[in-house]
């Protein structure tokens, strides 16, 4: 079946630019989840929704950043006013069950967007 | 929140030899700990998980151990070959933080 899509692959934009970055999780799949992997780190989580309620935004470096799943399927990451610190890859990861306990499934990750600043 | 530490950051091994990689993490309710492989310019890739209800879970060459009372876990290579050359991260939930990464490069 179809795994996690992410759209688009690669972004430039403009500094002050505003960006969309959306991802299509795994029909079905309950968890959905942004991370920014800058070059050479590790993922970074930026926020968590099950379905439609986010979670957890603990993650996200500013208010420029704004995550949405209206309807617990398809998410959208936005960043207003871009930054070149802004400049990574964003990943978003979906998964069958929840957090905590002993429901944790394991995530399936997109091929990520390329986001550049400049 | 969680705090996961990973360690080496960058690991060389020869062809053959076995490798391991180590993570801590802080918080103590945290009780699914997986382990993911991201080669160049791909997305991260689940290779083995283990659950805070048993200490080891092997899978032909790869097999991770948790010590719960230590609060560190890791993953063993066994035989590695060219193709397991990458970064490997290591994560710890309740809240899926992610280690800052290894690079293993297997030498032929």
């Amino acid at each position: 079946g179809a795994g996690v899509s992410q759209s688009p692959r690669y972004k430039v934009a403009k500094r002050g630019q505003d960006v969309a970055l959306r991802c299509d999780p795994i029909s079905g799949h309950v968890s959905l989840f942004w991370y920014q992997q800058a070059l050479g780190q590790g993922p970074e989580f930026l926020t968590y929704f099950q379905n439609e309620a986010q979670l957890d935004k603990s993650g996200l470096p500013s208010d420029r950043f704004f995550a949405e799943r209206p309807e617990g399927s398809v998410s959208t990451l936005k960043i207003q006013r871009t930054q070149k610190e802004d400049s990574a890859v964003y990943l978003c990861a979906s998964s069958l069950g929840g957090l905590a306990g002993v429901g944790f499934y394991e995530q399936y990750f997109g091929p990520g967007t390329r986001l550049t600043v400049t | 929140g969680e705090n996961v530490e990973q360690h080496p950051s960058t690991l060389s091994v020869q062809e053959g030899d076995s490798a391991v990689i180590k993570c801590t993490y802080s918080d103590s309710a945290s009780n699914y700990f997986p382990w993911y492989k991201q080669e160049l310019g791909k997305r991260p890739q689940l290779i083995i998980d283990i659950r805070s209800n048993v200490g080891e879970k092997k899978d032909q060459r790869i097999a991770v151990t948790l010590n719960k009372t230590a609060k560190h876990f890791s993953l063993h290579i066994t035989e590695t070959q060219p193709e397991d050359s990458a970064v490997y991260f290591c994560a710890a939930t309740n809240d899926m933080r992610f280690g800052a990464g290894t690079r293993l490069t297997v030498k032929p």
